[in-house]
């Protein structure tokens, strides 16, 4: 069974410029969620999304980031502008529900880096 | 605020020897509790799961205990070796919401050879 997908793995960017990721779930999972993770810490939710609807986004900046998942399959994540401070591991997770004995299973992240 | 601690936050030790990784969290209404290993460029992998019901689990060298009441955690690793070097999260889920994990800072494990 294929795992999460992200891409790219690697980006580099100067402050104020725009990026986005892409993340491919597994198969049949219905729900997707968006962790960021700075350097020295644990993931945080920023976004999670049943099908393409939104269950959460509380933890989302909504002035520089957004997400979409249109078709309820794969999902991108856009910061504009990027700021310093959003250099981080940005992982992509899935699973079956939004059950909370539903495991999630993350993909290998993109590492933000801007200069 | 679930607010979910680990300590300590690096952590060397020579291969062969038992290590214990501890984790504390704020709130007690948790679902359940997973350990998840990181290594470099890769994701999470889920390590063991224990349920709020549970006092603990074990998967071969590795064994986790939950104490809820007092909010804390341990990842016991015995006999250690140079594979389990990676940085080892743990993270709560609520018993109420969605599915949302709450992660530690977590610990970074080096095993010396």
């Amino acid at each position: 069974e294929a795992g999460v997908a992200q891409s790219p793995r690697y980006k580099i960017i100067e402050k104020r410029q725009s990026v986005a990721f892409w993340c491919n779930p597994i198969s049949g999972h219905a729900t997707l969620y968006w962790y960021q993770q700075i350097l020295g810490q644990g993931p945080k939710l920023l976004i999670q999304f049943q099908n393409n609807g939104v269950v959460d986004d509380s933890q989302l900046p909504k002035d520089r980031f957004s997400a979409e998942r249109l078709k309820g399959v794969d999902s991108t994540l856009k910061i504009q502008p990027a700021k310093l401070e959003d250099s981080a591991v940005y992982l992509c997770a899935s699973s079956l529900g939004t059950e909370i004995t539903d495991t999630q299973y993350f993909g290998p992240g993109t590492r933000l880096t801007v200069l | 605020k679930q607010e979910v601690t680990q300590i300590p936050a690096a952590l060397s030790v020579p291969e062969g020897e038992n290590l214990v990784l501890n984790c504390s969290f704020t709130d007690s209404a948790i679902y359940n509790l997973q350990w998840f290993r990181q290594d470099p460029g890769k994701g999470l992998t889920s390590l063991l799961l224990i349920q709020s019901s549970q006092r603990e689990q074990t998967s071969g060298r590795l064994n986790a205990s939950l104490d809820k009441s007092s909010g804390r955690s341990t990842l016991y690793i015995a006999a250690s070796q140079p594979g389990d070097s990676a940085t080892y999260l743990c993270a709560v889920a609520h018993q109420t919401g969605a599915n949302n994990l709450f992660f530690g800072t977590g610990t970074r494990l080096t095993v010396i050879p």
